[in-house]
């Protein structure tokens, strides 16, 4: 099982920075990495798939990166509304699907 | 627009059984590979099991491998979760969630449905 790890668990930050978010794959996925963003009370939104695609009707200050092990999520301009848990996934290796433990976006 | 409606939760003792139903539309569903992820508030989802397109192929989690049977029923857009000998530790927030794309094996999930909770308590 690919064990995916995410830091930090929680950011603080002020509306208009730029916002990065790490994740860490137990070994190689290629480019096969989702990001998706939950806020409280919801289903988790796909934000980015193949590492750096951003899904339909993701605003473009949200950007991914990274290949193998270690990826990025950068939000540019964070906005009051991105206050939110952010997860990454990997779909190089399953049985399972798996997803990191998070990381908290505090506004 | 896309709607997936899970529905089927309930409160149940250890060894019960419950079955899941998600109903969709706004989409081929024929032509999507479909999922259950589980969340435990607070707690990352947790990818369950998957069906291809026509439902031949099914893939698990190893911890519900055996007692879950996902289904589904392609002439009404309807997708199923059986799950047998449910243990405190299924208690969860149970979501049915779609494949972006219907190309194999790229599973990423770009529609949920709102979740329906599971809850196993004596």
């Amino acid at each position: 099982e690919i064990v995916m790890t995410q830091s930090p668990a929680t950011l603080s930050v002020s509306p208009g920075e730029r916002v990065t978010l790490s994740c860490r794959a137990s070994q190689t996925i290629n480019s096969n990495l989702a990001w998706y963003q939950q806020k409280p009370g919801q289903a988790p939104r796909l934000l980015i798939y193949a590492a750096s695609t951003r899904a339909t009707g993701i605003p473009g200050r949200f950007s991914g990166s990274g290949t193998g092990t270690q990826f990025t999520l950068t939000i540019t301009g964070l906005q009051s509304e991105d206050g939110a848990v952010y997860y990454c996934q990997q779909y190089n290796n399953w049985p399972p699907l798996t997803f990191g433990g998070g990381t908290k976006v505090e506004i | 627009e896309v709607q997936l409606v899970a529905s089927g939760g309930v409160a149940i003792q250890p060894g019960g059984s419950v079955r899941l139903s998600c109903a969709t539309s706004g989409f081929s569903f024929a032509d999507f590979a479909m999922h259950w992820v589980r969340q435990i508030a607070g707690r990352a989802p947790e990818w369950l099991c998957l069906i291809s397109r026509d439902g031949t192929v099914t893939s698990y989690l190893n911890s519900v491998k055996g007692r879950f049977t996902i289904s589904r029923d392609n002439s009404r857009g309807v997708l199923f979760l059986q799950m047998n000998s449910l243990k405190f530790e299924d208690s969860a927030l149970y979501y049915c969630a779609k494949d972006r794309t219907p190309a194999a094996g790229r599973h990423t999930f770009d529609s949920w449905g709102q979740g329906t909770q599971v809850t196993v308590s004596s």
